[in-house]
């Protein structure tokens, strides 16, 4: 098995940029995908491959990769944007998917 | 639009059966592997089982392999997860997922409350 690493919290101010951090050596082979679950409800889906955004998702949500490291970027935070983000990728062959630990954000 | 409603849930004593269902709609339910994924309370997401569309491929997280089991019946576009011998650290909201082949978890269910406690 193997593991992806987020930060427990991450804070900004409503209008700022929020970078969420997950690292795990299998984000060198396969894709990181990233869910918004708000207190209550369900994940939803807001960056996948990396950086794609599926329709619906507001232009401020991006993504991007660099070696074991992948980030979700939230540029001009708003307060609807508070809730948790989980990290997902899979293992090598594809077949078993891992979530990371999920990362807080607060808008102050 | 799709639509993945759970049901099934409760309180179960360590040791007893539950079966959970997760009845589709919106989408050609057969097309599409299907997934159950887990939340504890307060904690992160944990991956739960599997199937494909056909229903005759399935893949378990090791903490549940030999307990849960996973199935469908695409005619009535509902997938089922059978837990036998529950225990404690199985109490937490399962979610059903579709599997998207470029997007993996995509919708999902609005999650169904399981605890185990005698």
């Amino acid at each position: 098995s193997y593991e992806l690493t987020q930060p427990p919290s991450v804070s900004v101010s409503p209008g700022q940029t929020a970078r969420i951090t997950c690292s795990g050596d299998a984000l060198t082979k396969q894709y990181a995908y990233w869910y918004h679950q708000r207190p209550g409800q369900a994940p939803v889906l807001v960056i996948y491959k990396d950086n794609e955004r599926p329709s619906g998702i507001p232009e401020r949500f991006s993504g991007s990769s660099s070696g074991t490291t992948v980030t979700m970027t939230i540029s001009g935070v708003q307060a609807e944007d508070e809730g948790d983000y989980h990290c997902q990728s899979a293992d090598n062959s594809g077949t078993y998917p891992v979530f990371g630990g999920g990362t807080k954000l607060t808008v102050l | 639009q799709v639509q993945l409603v759970e049901s099934g849930g409760g309180v179960v004593h360590p040791g007893r059966s539950l079966r959970l269902s997760c009845a589709a709609s919106g989408f050609p339910f057969s097309n599409y592997a299907m997934h159950w994924v887990r939340q504890a309370p307060g904690k992160g997401l944990e991956w739960v089982a599997v199937i494909s569309k056909e229903g005759n491929k399935r893949h378990y997280a090791d903490s549940v392999k030999g307990r849960f089991a996973i199935s469908r019946d695409n005619s009535k576009n509902t997938q089922y997860l059978q837990m036998n011998s529950p225990r404690a650290e199985d109490t937490a909201v399962y979610f059903c997922a579709k599997h998207d082949p470029s997007r993996w978890f995509d919708p999902w269910g609005q999650g169904i409350l399981v605890t185990v406690s005698s």
